[in-house]
């Protein structure tokens, strides 16, 4: 069972460039969420989605864009990265229903120079 | 707004030590969870506090839920270092937002 399957693990860009970062789960759970870690900052959510074809703002969306296509995967993209978008990327899938566990991935390390 | 605090921020100690780490809100929580992030590894869910006043053990850890259910506690019995790692807490406010606190970074030195 991989779960929650982040890619990539590592990443370096250029203040500028553009990329996806993918999550993608096998458990069947209907949301899913992008956070960001900093240190000091504990886990701020950046968007999230709570079934195929639905996204919404969390508490820091400005600079990142999400789709759902598909029901088991969940993109989050970087149009033009910026030196404060260095962080860790974490994305977390939950079964529908209030009170349920976040299940997470391992994490994307991204460092924009 | 529900804010959770969680304290101490930082925490270091020695092998064998015993530690309290607290979670609180000026509000109501429906549930608690309590989560073990690793170094380099994702959070991991240990578990959920519901009632309020009870108590659930996980080997060495005890997890605690306020009578009121607006704090919540997690002691760790003769720390190790494999306990090293952020220890976060999880609720749901009334309109079933997520809220994180945190953090407590613990570091058991052997």
């Amino acid at each position: 069972n991989a779960g929650v399957t982040q890619t990539p693990k590592f990443r370096v860009l250029k203040t500028g460039q553009s990329m996806t970062l993918l999550c993608a789960q096998d458990m069947n759970h209907e949301y899913m969420y992008w956070y960001r870690q900093d240190p000091g900052m504990g886990l701020r959510l950046i968007h999230y989605s709570v079934g195929e074809g639905t996204t919404a703002k969390g508490e820091v969306p400005d600079g990142y864009n999400v789709s759902r296509l598909k029901k088991q995967n969940f993109l989050l993209g970087l149009e033009s990265a910026a030196p404060s978008q260095t962080s860790v990327y974490f994305c977390a899938t939950q079964r529908m229903g209030g009170g349920q566990p976040q299940h997470f991935g391992d994490g994307t390390r991204l460092s924009i120079l | 707004t529900q804010l959770l605090e969680q304290s101490p921020q930082f925490l270091s100690i020695q092998e064998g030590e015993n530690l309290t780490v607290y979670c609180n809100s000026s509000s109501v929580f429906s549930s608690l969870q309590w989560y073990r992030q690793e170094p380099g590894e994702g959070p991991v869910l240990l578990v959920t506090v519901v009632t309020g006043g009870e108590v659930k053990k996980l080997k060495r850890l005890t997890f605690q839920f306020g009578d009121a259910r607006k704090d919540s506690s997690l002691h760790i019995t003769a720390a190790q270092p494999g306990d090293t790692g952020l220890y976060l807490c999880l609720t749901y406010n009334q309109g079933g937002k997520l809220i994180f606190g945190q953090g407590t970074e613990l570091s058991v030195k052997p």
